[in-house]
């Protein structure tokens, strides 16, 4: 089965600093994995998606993620953090099964400090 | 070309009432499903449609939920007798029928925020 660990549940990073949002993965076969990022009250946006091409795969907004089999991770980073950036980040897992339902992890709350 | 569109966005209900979600796909979109999100959590599968057919619904409690998508107009998700466990954010998100569908994001509406007092 398919599964995401969200290995932080709060990162806190200044303005202008980098951002690393960390994420391993669980699959029996090459996974579909993407972020979603989930604003205050809002639904989600996805960020990004890997789909077994490039593993280094950029998103919008200045966010990348790097897929890395031999670690079975796929960590969401931004060089320069920005407040607008401030928001929930799901690292999410496509079930390649026949409904292609998303399995989410439990989520990264990101605060960005003035 | 609009979104997927949910309504209400926020929907209080008493003890022992119903609560209908209402979710329009994304033009051209014939897959819809259906998530929940309890305070503090990530989103959980709930059901999964296709126009007239429930595919998966292996997320779904047993008793008191229910999800149709019709041929015509909206996919809802019914919830009966509504108790205060039930208060969450419900999103809906659809997909186009795609060979490669694995690949394939889903698109999520802002979500329907069920309040239960």
């Amino acid at each position: 089965a398919q599964s995401v660990t969200q290995l932080d549940s709060h990162v806190s990073v200044s303005e202008g600093t980098p951002v690393l949002l960390r994420c391993n993965y669980s699959s029996s076969y090459s996974p579909s994995l993407f972020w979603y990022v989930q604003h205050p009250n809002k639904g989600l946006q996805l960020l990004l998606k890997y789909t077994s091409a490039a593993t280094l795969v950029k998103g919008i907004n200045g966010f990348e993620a790097e897929f890395k089999k031999s670690e079975t991770s796929f960590h969401l980073t931004k060089p320069s953090a920005h407040m607008s950036d401030a928001a929930e980040y799901f690292c999410v897992v496509s079930d390649r099964g026949a409904t292609n339902k998303l399995i989410f992890g439990t989520g990264t709350l990101l605060a960005v400090q003035p | 070309n609009a979104g997927v569109m949910q309504n209400p966005r926020h929907l209080v209900r008493r003890r022992g009432q119903e609560a209908r979600l209402r979710c329009s796909p994304m033009k051209g979109h014939s897959h819809v499903y259906w998530y929940r999100q309890l305070p503090e959590e990530g989103l959980k599968f709930m059901v999964y449609l296709q126009k007239e057919n429930i595919i998966d619904e292996s997320g779904m409690p047993k008793e008191r939920f229910s999800a149709e998508f019709p041929k015509e107009g909206p996919s809802i998700l019914r919830i009966q007798q509504v108790v205060r466990g039930d208060s969450a954010a419900y999103f809906c998100a659809s997909s186009p029928w795609d060979r490669s569908s694995y690949n394939s994001p889903l698109h999520f509406g802002n979500g329907t925020r069920l309040t239960v007092t």
